[in-house]
């Protein structure tokens, strides 16, 4: 049962370069998210998807892009890394509303240099 | 807006014992959903337990129940018991208004000793 596969795991990365994280599920969900995780911040959402084909922006979205073109792969592109986007971001899925838990990957640990 | 407060940074518990971690949230909405999620020093997210807003009763899972007071805006998760696999930090979350994502709270870190 793989649930929700994020790449890379781990991943050091020079500033000004591109990147992108994948993420893919495989529970049929229509609703995926991004989070990216601070110390002494918690998780703070940067992009959405309701349902394949839209997306939507989140708290803190600036610097990061995304795509949906099927249900279960929602990538995230960061165009020119900068060091504040230093991070460990996390995929999540779930059904929409406000009874549905949501389902994590296991993230990925981003370094920027 | 939603927002979470999670006011304790670090709890310390013995082993066997119980511990309350405090959630408070803020919100205009009517509907809404509150969760807890664990993460361990391994990192994954792990989910505890939900509650509804409308539910009269108070969420249990095993060892997990929140403590729901609505007119007081307050969730808090209680753990009986703690063991030491528990220690880990524990998130509180809570539907957005348009009911499309999580907000989290900062997190607090519980650390069972025995």
């Amino acid at each position: 049962i793989a649930g929700i596969t994020q790449a890379p795991t781990s991943q050091i990365l020079a500033a000004g370069r591109r990147m992108t994280l994948r993420c893919t599920q495989d529970m049929r969900h229509n609703a995926m998210y991004w989070y990216r995780q601070d110390l002494g911040l918690g998780l703070r959402l940067i992009h959405y998807s309701n349902t394949a084909g839209t997306t939507g922006k989140g708290e803190v979205p600036d610097g990061y892009s995304v795509s949906r073109a099927n249900t279960d792969d929602f990538p995230l592109t960061l165009a020119s890394a900068v060091p504040s986007q230093t991070s460990v971001y996390f995929c999540a899925s779930g059904e929409s509303g406000d009874t549905g838990e949501l389902f994590f990957g296991e993230g990925s640990r981003l370094t920027v240099l | 807006a939603q927002k979470i407060t999670q006011t304790q940074p670090g709890m310390f518990v013995q082993e066997k014992e119980a511990v309350t971690l405090d959630c408070t949230y803020d919100t205009s909405d009517q509907s809404y959903g509150l969760f807890w999620y664990k993460q361990p020093s391994s990192g994954e997210m792990i989910f505890l337990i939900y509650q509804g807003s409308y539910d009269e009763q108070n969420a249990t899972e095993g060892r997990y129940s929140l403590n729901f007071q609505k007119a007081r805006k307050s969730a808090n998760l209680v753990i009986s018991a703690s063991q030491l696999g528990d220690s880990a930090m524990y998130f509180c979350a809570m539907t957005d208004q348009a009911g499309t994502a999580l907000i989290f709270g900062k997190g607090t870190t519980l650390s069972v000793s025995s």
